[in-house]
């Protein structure tokens, strides 16, 4: 299994340009989530989905971010318009059902920079 | 709102003695709790967890232990080797499946 696959690896933009980030979560896991890590908050949980379906996306900053599931193999998480202070590392993870297996699977990440 | 706290931002120890890495939540509906490491460049990988039902769990050198009273669990890694060097993360749980993180304690482990 490759594990959860993340693109780009390090994406560097403009302020007010638009930026797609995307996952490939571990097959026949039915969670996803976005998290994004800075220093000061750590690893911030932005929205998750079950069954490609959002549950809680009471972390997602402003009306900036979204994040669809299309698929169970495919997820996007958009800023529009980026600004600086949304660089950070962007992380995706999946697991299995719950009670199955508790665990995250995280990808390697996307760092992103905003000038 | 930090439900899940780690107040130290880095530790540093000498290899072949017990690392203590502390973690506190605020939130007592949380009832699994996990810790992560992660290298640079790397995401976050599992490394142990505890259910609320229980107060300690051992993995080999790791073993974590979970003070309900005190909202405070902690992970001991004995002995440390440099390749324990990393970000520690703890995160906690409620039965909704949501994993809220702490900010991450560095561990450094010198030769």
């Amino acid at each position: 299994d490759a594990g959860v696959i993340q693109s780009p690896r390090h994406e560097v933009t403009e302020m007010g340009q638009e930026v797609t980030l995307r996952c490939k979560p571990i097959s026949g896991h039915d969670y996803l989530f976005w998290y994004r890590q800075t220093m000061m908050r750590g690893l911030e949980l932005l929205i998750y989905f079950n069954n490609n379906v959002p549950i809680d996306d009471s972390g997602m900053p402003e009306d900036r971010f979204s994040a669809k599931m299309p698929n169970a193999s495919f997820s996007t998480l958009k800023i529009q318009p980026s600004e600086p202070r949304d660089s950070a590392v962007y992380f995706c993870a999946s697991r299995g059902y719950r009670g199955a297996n508790e665990k995250l699977f995280f990808g390697s990440g996307t760092q992103l920079s905003v000038l | 709102d930090q439900q899940v706290k780690q107040n130290s931002p880095s530790l540093s120890v000498q290899e072949g003695r017990i690392s203590i890495l502390n973690c506190d939540y605020t939130n007592s509906m949380f009832d699994y709790f996990l810790w992560y490491k992660k290298y640079p460049a790397e995401g976050p990988t599992f490394l142990i967890s505890i259910s609320s039902i229980k107060d300690k769990n051992e993995d080999g050198r790791f073993t974590v232990f979970l003070n309900k009273s005190a909202k405070h669990l902690s992970l001991h890694i004995v002995p440390s080797q440099p390749g324990d060097s990393a970000v520690y993360f703890c995160a906690a749980r409620r039965f909704t499946g949501k994993l809220i993180f702490g900010q991450g304690t560095t561990l450094q482990v010198k030769p």
